[in-house]
């Protein structure tokens, strides 16, 4: 099975700059990756997915990337806002379904 | 309706109380899944339904748990017995198609238990 990575500490950024979030993964590359964002008490909204034959997926201010040979995917939030402050998770297809990261909690401040 | 509906959205078991959760799917998707979410931890995966046939249930903890969709269209997992490891949030997710939709999946907001 897949171990997925996702930095458990917050990371906090100033409004108006670029947040970037890092998702990690140990073994095989899968077709699909997805990301996420959760806000307390709710559950995970899809933002965006990739597959593995795309180096990067844009959708207005998010982009996604997919590195099959560093087994890495990065998301980025251009020009971010308070209300980008939120839990990301990355999710990785293996068959049937996906498998989730921990997280990274964004906080943007004014 | 227009989303995923769970409920009840809490429940309060007590230990070796058996409950029942349930989950309405976005109408036409084929697909539903079942998570359990722990506190500051990511969904772990518990079981996936094409329309009725339980395809996987790899994830499922024990056989205390159990999942059932009988027309393909709203799910509902037991827990027996409960224990107090099984307190988290049960998330219910439905997807028009198998993994690979453009669309991702669709979260309903859970069910929240604590077992005491």
């Amino acid at each position: 099975s897949q171990k997925i990575e996702q930095n458990s500490e917050a990371l906090n950024i100033q409004e108006g700059k670029t947040a970037t979030l890092t998702c990690n993964y140990t073994n095989y590359s899968p077709a699909y990756l997805q990301w996420y964002r959760q806000d307390p008490g709710r559950g995970p909204v899809f933002l965006l997915l990739i597959r593995e034959n795309e180096k990067e997926k844009r959708k207005e201010r998010l982009k996604v990337t997919f590195d099959t040979t560093l087994k890495q995917s990065l998301f980025h939030i251009t020009a971010s806002q308070p209300a980008d402050s939120a839990t990301y998770l990355c999710a990785l297809d293996d068959f049937n379904k996906f498998y989730f990261g921990s997280g990274t909690k964004l906080n943007v401040k004014p | 309706g227009a989303g995923v509906s769970q409920s009840p959205r809490y429940k309060v078991a007590k230990r070796g109380q058996d409950v029942a959760l349930r989950c309405d799917p976005i109408s036409g998707h084929v697909s539903l899944f079942w998570y359990q979410q722990a506190l500051g931890q990511g969904p772990e995966f518990l079981t996936y339904f094409q329309n009725e046939a339980q395809l996987d249930k790899s994830g499922l903890p024990s056989d205390r748990f159990f999942a059932e969709r009988p027309e393909g269209s709203v799910s509902t997992l037991k827990i027996q017995r409960t224990q107090q490891e099984d307190s988290a949030v049960y998330l219910c997710a439905s997807s028009l198609s198998r993994g690979g939709s453009n669309y991702g999946y669709t979260f309903g907001s859970g069910t929240r238990l604590t077992v005491v």
